[in-house]
């Protein structure tokens, strides 16, 4: 089946500007988490989405940061006034469901330049 | 919280020989340990993983191995090959939360 899907692939933007980032994540999956990735870097927890709800946003790094889950479905990762520091890659990942442990399937990432 | 440190951070082999990446985890609670292997430009792909109720686990020519007393695990590529250059992760997971917590990655180059 398919997969879970990102959009946009690339944005570019300019300092100061708000960006909105689309997750779709595998049908069915009740679990769906936002990570970042900066260039040569590892993997940063963001959000964390079970349902509708985000029981753990330990990870966003400001206010500026925000993130909401509509029908358990599609999430959106926005950023207000975007700073040069946001440029990264941000990946979306889901799993079936957290009453236990399962795995996370990631989609393809959001490649953010923020000049 | 958790934290996951992983070495090394590069590593270069022979195609043919073995490769070894070892993680040790902090949190005696986390009990789910992935492997996602990342190519350039591309998504985290699963490629092993390992649970706490388990030892050792094998795919082909992929192993990974757990030592709880010692919190940290390991994961071993035998006869590389060269699609098997790519960045490395390692990650442990708790029961409640379910966030994955990273290590800093290994980049993989097999030399033909």
């Amino acid at each position: 089946g398919a997969g879970v899907s990102q959009s946009p692939s690339n944005k570019v933007t300019e300092k100061g500007k708000d960006v909105e980032l689309r997750c779709d994540p595998i049908s069915g999956h009740t679990a769906l988490y936002w990570y970042r990735q900066s260039l040569g870097q590892g993997l940063e927890f963001l959000i964390y989405f079970q349902g509708n709800s985000a029981p753990d946003k330990s990870g966003l790094p400001s206010d500026r940061f925000s993130a909401e889950r509509t029908g358990g479905s599609v999430s959106t990762l926005t950023i207000q006034r975007t700073q040069q520091e946001d440029s990264a890659v941000y990946l979306c990942a889901s799993s079936p469901t957290r009453d236990r442990v399962e795995t996370q399937y990631f989609g393809p990432g959001t490649r953010l330049l923020v000049l | 919280g958790e934290n996951v440190e992983q070495h090394p951070s590069t590593l270069s082999v022979q195609e043919g020989d073995s490769a070894v990446i070892k993680c040790t985890y902090s949190d005696s609670a986390s009990n789910y340990f992935p492997w996602y292997k990342q190519e350039l430009g591309k998504r985290p792909q699963l490629i092993i993983d390992i649970r706490s109720n388990v030892g050792e686990k094998k795919d082909q020519r992929i192993a990974v191995t757990l030592n709880k007393t010692a919190k940290h695990f390991s994961l071993h590529i035998t006869e590389t090959q060269p699609e098997d250059s790519a960045v490395y992760f390692c990650a442990a997971v708790k029961a409640a939360g379910n966030k994955l917590t990273f290590g800093g990655g290994t980049r993989v180059l097999v030399k033909p």
